[in-house]
């Protein structure tokens, strides 16, 4: 079974462009989540979906990032415009509420 | 303010010793406690985890051992192989909320 899929894998920009990272959950799980690692932060969670609803956004840093889950099987997390602080790897997860979460690969995203 | 610490950053052991990773929270409603493992460019991995209402939990070399007491818990890997080299993380979560808490992590270095 294909796991938690996230694409790019790696991203370089400019500071001021739009960036899109995308996720495709685990077939048949309810619940994806949104993290960013940073070495100062460690591992935080930015958004989490429910049935494709957001359930808890408090951990989006500005207005900036913006999260989309259209259907079961797909998630975009957006920055628009990207800063170079924004630069860290970031997580899309998917499992159960209150179970335990998958992760996928990550995307390396650097920001000039 | 962190909800969870892992306040080692790094453990080294020999191969065929025990390894203890140690972790401590600071709220007292959470009830659900998990272990993730992470390689380098790949996302954590699900590892072992414990509710609230049990003490122990095992599964092969890897046991968890909560005391809500001491709000501390802590995973023992025994015999520790190379393989385990790995960064530990810690997470936590509350019965009415669906995301995880995570720790810094710990990375352990397994010495041959």
């Amino acid at each position: 079974d294909a796991g938690v899929i996230q694409s790019p894998r790696h991203e370089v920009t400019e500071m001021g462009q739009e960036v899109t990272l995308r996720c495709k959950p685990i077939s048949g799980h309810n619940s994806l989540f949104w993290y960013r690692q940073t070495m100062m932060r460690g591992l935080e969670l930015l958004i989490y979906f429910n049935n494709n609803v957001p359930i808890d956004d408090s951990g989006m840093p500005e207005d900036r990032f913006s999260a989309k889950m259209p259907n079961a099987s797909f998630s975009t997390l957006k920055i628009q415009p990207s800063e170079p602080r924004d630069s860290a790897v970031y997580f899309c997860a998917s499992g159960f509420i209150y179970n335990e979460q998958f992760f996928g690969p990550g995307t390396r995203l650097t920001v000039l | 303010d962190q909800q969870v610490k892992q306040n080692s950053p790094s453990l080294s052991v020999q191969e065929g010793r025990i390894s203890i990773l140690n972790c401590d929270y600071t709220n007292s409603m959470f009830d659900y406690f998990l272990w993730y493992k992470k390689y380098p460019a790949e996302g954590p991995t699900f590892l072992i985890s414990i509710s609230s209402i049990k003490d122990k939990n095992e599964d092969g070399r890897f046991t968890v051992f909560l005391n809500k007491s001491a709000k501390h818990l802590s995973l023992h890997i025994v015999p520790s192989q190379p393989g385990d080299s790995a960064v530990y993380f810690c997470a936590a979560s509350e019965g009415s909320q669906g995301n995880l808490i995570f720790g810094k992590g710990t990375k352990l270095s397994v010495k041959p």
